[in-house]
């Protein structure tokens, strides 16, 4: 059984770090491309970032580039984001997802249960 | 950014009606939309891939089509479970953008 496993969330001041963990179960890690995607509260769906099997091709959205950063660790069968620089505005659910398509990334056919992070002082 | 326009926001249907989803995507997206459904306080699940594709274990009532720039989402009778926010999405081009959700309840 696929299992996507989000950890790391919480409270954290304006400016600060915090480093999410997405544990994977039930399929080989390193044959899938990786996302996080997140969601504000009350709010729709924002995708931020996607990663290969093999970290070679990496995409960031504008509202995170240059304060967030995706990775993975494929021994360990984990999927992380780093997140620098936090804003108020950043609060949110945070899921990874398993993308189901070879060619084209995009398509999240298995999903986190969410870590929620709260930014606020 | 290619913007996704769901409409409506939200609906209340009985059971058993018919309910069609619309979203429009700001320029040609050929057939690279998802539908998701979402239940309050759950992640996410996919339910039609491709435009009209069903994923796997997903109920048949459930339907999608559409090309280019305007798609359709029809559950062709709702069932007390459907109650969700149901989400298209576009992977035909970065970033990877969603519509903003309608939310379906029974009336």
């Amino acid at each position: 059984e696929v299992q996507l496993v989000e950890s790391g969330g919480g409270l954290v001041q304006p400016g600060g770090s915090l480093r999410l963990s997405c544990a994977a179960s039930g399929f080989t890690l390193s044959n899938y491309t990786m996302h996080w995607v997140r969601q504000a509260p009350g709010k729709g769906l924002e995708w931020l970032s996607y990663i290969s099997g093999t970290s070679n091709t990496i995409f960031y959205s504008d509202s995170v580039t240059g304060r967030f950063t995706i990775s993975r660790d494929n021994a360990k069968n984990s999927l992380y984001l780093q997140m620098n620089s936090l804003r108020a505005e950043d609060t949110a659910v945070y899921y990874c997802a398993r993308d189901g398509v070879v060619v084209v990334p995009g398509q999240f056919d298995y999903w986190g249960q969410g870590t929620l992070v709260t930014v606020s002082s | 950014d290619i913007q996704m326009t769901q409409s409506p926001s939200s609906l209340s249907a009985s059971v058993g009606d018919r309910v069609t989803i619309t979203c429009q995507a700001s320029q040609d997206i050929s057939n690279y939309l998802n539908w998701y459904q979402q239940k309050p306080g759950k992640a996410p699940n996919l339910l039609i891939y491709d435009a009209s594709d069903l994923e796997a274990g997903v109920p048949s009532r459930f339907s999608g089509r559409g090309s280019g720039r305007d798609f359709t989402f029809t559950i062709s009778s709702l069932q007390p479970e459907d109650i969700a926010t149901y989400y298209c999405q576009q992977y035909d081009d970065l970033p990877l953008t969603f519509g903003g959700g309608t939310k379906v309840e029974i009336k």
